[in-house]
């Protein structure tokens, strides 16, 4: 089993909708949980973190993780065609010092 | 401007001929990571580096090595290259592997290993 799941998509929706995107895991132990935002050609960057449970937002997009179901989500809020790229999610925070990414999902954001 | 370069960005070898992919950060970052990219697998760990001369496997560490002889370098060596190993190739740092601690990506190297 994977450490990590998430759906590769490609998603695809329009300008101004609300976008849901999920991650499962198996580590029970993980306290650190990411999402990184990868453009075309590009390396991934960090847009969100959260440790252990709980919401974080920022600006329109706002990060939960659901510790108990071992579920994490992004969502984005009146999405852009800027934000047309592939979201992976990360986790860290088990026994060793690793991390442990999802296989990412496609977004394409139409205007 | 904080940032993590990698040399070359497109490489194509052959079977068999070793090769080094050189990683840099100016950031003074503790942690450094080798990560392949490949469709349908996302990004998998190779390597990771807590500090100089400190140096672990990560998920895929078969038919790679790393060193850490500096802080700021974090080479990726291929000492028999394979097919299988064509990839998209990522160094990253950071100051630590928690998650508050943003980890910086490089450009990325493309190989072919024909």
């Amino acid at each position: 089993q994977k450490e990590v799941e998430q759906d590769p998509g490609p998603l695809s929706v329009p300008e101004g909708a609300i976008v849901s995107l999920n991650c499962t895991y198996s580590n029970s132990a993980f306290q650190y949980f990411m999402w990184y935002r990868q453009y075309s050609r590009k390396g991934p960057e960090l847009l969100m973190y959260t440790y252990s449970s709980g919401n974080k937002e920022d600006g329109r997009f706002t990060a939960q993780v659901d510790k108990s179901s071992k579920y994490i989500s992004l969502f984005i809020r009146d999405s852009q065609p800027s934000d047309s790229a592939t979201y992976l999610c990360a986790m860290s925070g088990g026994t060793g010092n690793q991390f442990y990414f999802g296989t990412g999902t496609s977004l394409t954001v139409i205007p | 401007e904080a940032q993590v370069t990698q040399n070359p960005r497109y490489l194509i070898t052959v079977t068999g001929k070793k090769l080094t992919v050189t990683c840099s950060q100016n950031m003074n970052h503790e942690y450094m990571s080798w990560y392949r990219q490949d469709p349908g697998l996302g990004l998998r760990q190779i390597y990771y580096s807590m500090n100089v001369e400190v140096t672990d496997k990560g998920d895929v560490p078969e038919g790679y090595k790393v060193s850490r002889k500096e802080k700021r370098n974090f080479p990726l060596i291929l000492e028999s290259p394979s097919p299988n190993q064509t990839s998209l190739y990522f160094c990253a740092s950071s100051l630590s592997p928690r998650g508050q601690e943003t980890q910086y990506f490089g450009p990325g190297t493309r190989l072919l290993v024909l």
